[in-house]
């Protein structure tokens, strides 16, 4: 059974850090892309950041600069260090497991959700 | 950016069809992908590229993209089938997902 399990969400006041972990088990992820993806609260879902198991990054405009996406594929896990919190950055953070390549990829696994709350 | 558009809501009555939609400049030229969200509940893949259903998804669910409309439809709808549906498509190296519809069985 394939299961994703976020840690590292929490309270955190403007200008911040957080650093969220997704653990993996189930599947090996070395080969898969992975992704964070966040929903505020009564919103809908908005792309974070994708890793390609090669190392590419891809990150939204609204996070570029502050959030880096990571992983450590021998613990297949994945990560992600956000600088410089604001409140807008509120949302329950979602680490998602992709599939297939390029285009054409979608994410079959989810993890449960860790809640990031920025606020002073 | 490229957006997505989804309605906000779609009603439906039980045993009846839904369609939801999703809208996009040439979408029917990019794969899309439909998640099902129940409250409380992470996202669940219910269509990937277009027409393809995960096993474990009723056959009840079936997806279609075609011009600058994808659409997801559930042939016969169930008490269970509540809950909020997003579409989601790559452009420019970017995931957007649609705003999100709310189906709900009356």
């Amino acid at each position: 059974e394939v299961q994703l399990v976020e840690s590292g969400g929490g309270l955190a006041q403007p200008g911040e850090s957080l650093r969220l972990s997704c653990a993996v088990s189930g599947v090996t992820v070395s080969n898969k892309f992975m992704s964070w993806v966040r929903q505020a609260p009564g919103e809908g879902l908005n792309w974070v950041s994708t890793i390609y198991s090669g190392g590419t990054r891809l990150s939204a405009d609204s996070v570029k600069g502050r959030f880096t996406i990571s992983r450590d594929n021998s613990k297949n896990t994945l990560y992600l260090q956000m600088n410089f919190l604001r409140a807008e950055d509120t949302a329950t953070y979602y680490c998602a497991l992709g599939n297939s390549h390029g285009s054409s990829g979608y994410y079959d696994f989810w993890g449960q959700g860790t809640l990031v709350a920025v606020s002073s | 950016s490229y957006e997505l558009t989804q309605p906000p809501s779609v009603p439906v009555s039980p045993g009846q069809p839904a369609n939801i939609t999703c809208s996009g400049d040439k979408l029917g030229e990019k794969y899309v992908s439909w998640y099902q969200q129940k409250p409380g509940q992470s996202p669940v893949l219910v269509i990937y590229q277009d027409k393809k259903r995960p096993s474990g998804i009723p056959e009840r669910f079936s997806g279609s993209n075609s011009g600058n409309t994808a659409t997801l439809t559930l042939s016969g709808a169930q008490a269970m089938d509540e809950g909020d549906y997003y579409c989601q498509a790559w452009d420019s190296n970017t995931v957007v997902f649609g705003g999100g519809t709310k189906l709900t069985v009356l």
